[in-house]
């Protein structure tokens, strides 16, 4: 069975300073990773996928994520952070067992916050 | 270009009663899923479909289903409403390809009481 992980509930980190959302995956087969982020009250918007190629992927926002084979992670990274990167970040993999396209199996969630 | 569009976006039903909600895809995109999000569970796929037909289907007992039109906008219903059924209803829509993202909507908040 497909699988993510992540590990932490809640990231705090100061203005300014670079953060990390961890996320770790298990899938028989090639692994299709996502990163959403969800705000208050909203849908959850998409970040950036790993498909293939190469290891460090560049997303929306200046978040990037390193993808790990030998780790089975797909980190989720930012230089800088700004306090209105505080939200839910989720990291995601497609079931692509399933007989469809789009089941993603989401891990639980992190909570990060940005203080000023 | 327009994003995926779910109505209503809040909803208060009583127990026992039935309840229908509204996805519209991006225009173009086929592939529709459904997913539930408590509290205590997170996200759970419900189901998706593809071209008017049902791929995959999730945990979730029989009260739970959808449908998909030509036009790919897609309903779910969930039928005897239970206290447990409040949750956000999320819709997500892609192309369908292996290696597309999925765009979400804003939800559907659905309250039994």
């Amino acid at each position: 069975a497909q699988s993510v992980a992540q590990p932490e509930d809640q990231v705090n980190v100061a203005e300014g300073n670079p953060l990390t959302v961890k996320c770790t995956y298990s899938v028989s087969g090639n692994p299709y990773l996502f990163w959403y982020v969800q705000y208050p009250n909203r849908g959850l918007q998409f970040l950036l996928k790993y498909i293939t190629g190469d290891n460090l992927v560049k997303g929306s926002y200046g978040f990037e994520a390193e993808f790990n084979k030998s780790q089975t992670s797909f980190h989720l990274k930012k230089p800088s952070a700004l306090v209105s990167d505080s939200a839910l970040y989720f990291c995601a993999v497609r079931d692509i067992h399933s007989g469809g396209y789009n089941k993603l199996i989401f891990g639980a969630g992190t909570r990060l916050a940005v203080h000023p | 270009k327009a994003g995926v569009t779910q109505t209503p976006r809040y909803l208060i039903k009583t127990r026992g009663q039935q309840v229908t909600l509204s996805c519209s895809p991006i225009s173009g995109h086929r592939s529709v899923s459904w997913y539930q999000q408590t509290p205590g569970q997170g996200l759970q796929f419900l189901f998706e479909y593809f071209s008017e037909t049902q791929r995959n289907k999730g945990n979730f007992p029989g009260r739970f289903s959808g449908r998909q039109f030509s036009n790919s906008r897609s309903e779910m219903n969930v039928s005897t409403l239970e206290l447990g059924d409040s949750a956000l209803y999320l819709c997500a829509s892609s192309l369908g390809g292996w290696n597309t993202e999925a765009f979400f909507g804003q939800g559907t908040r659905l309250t039994v009481v």
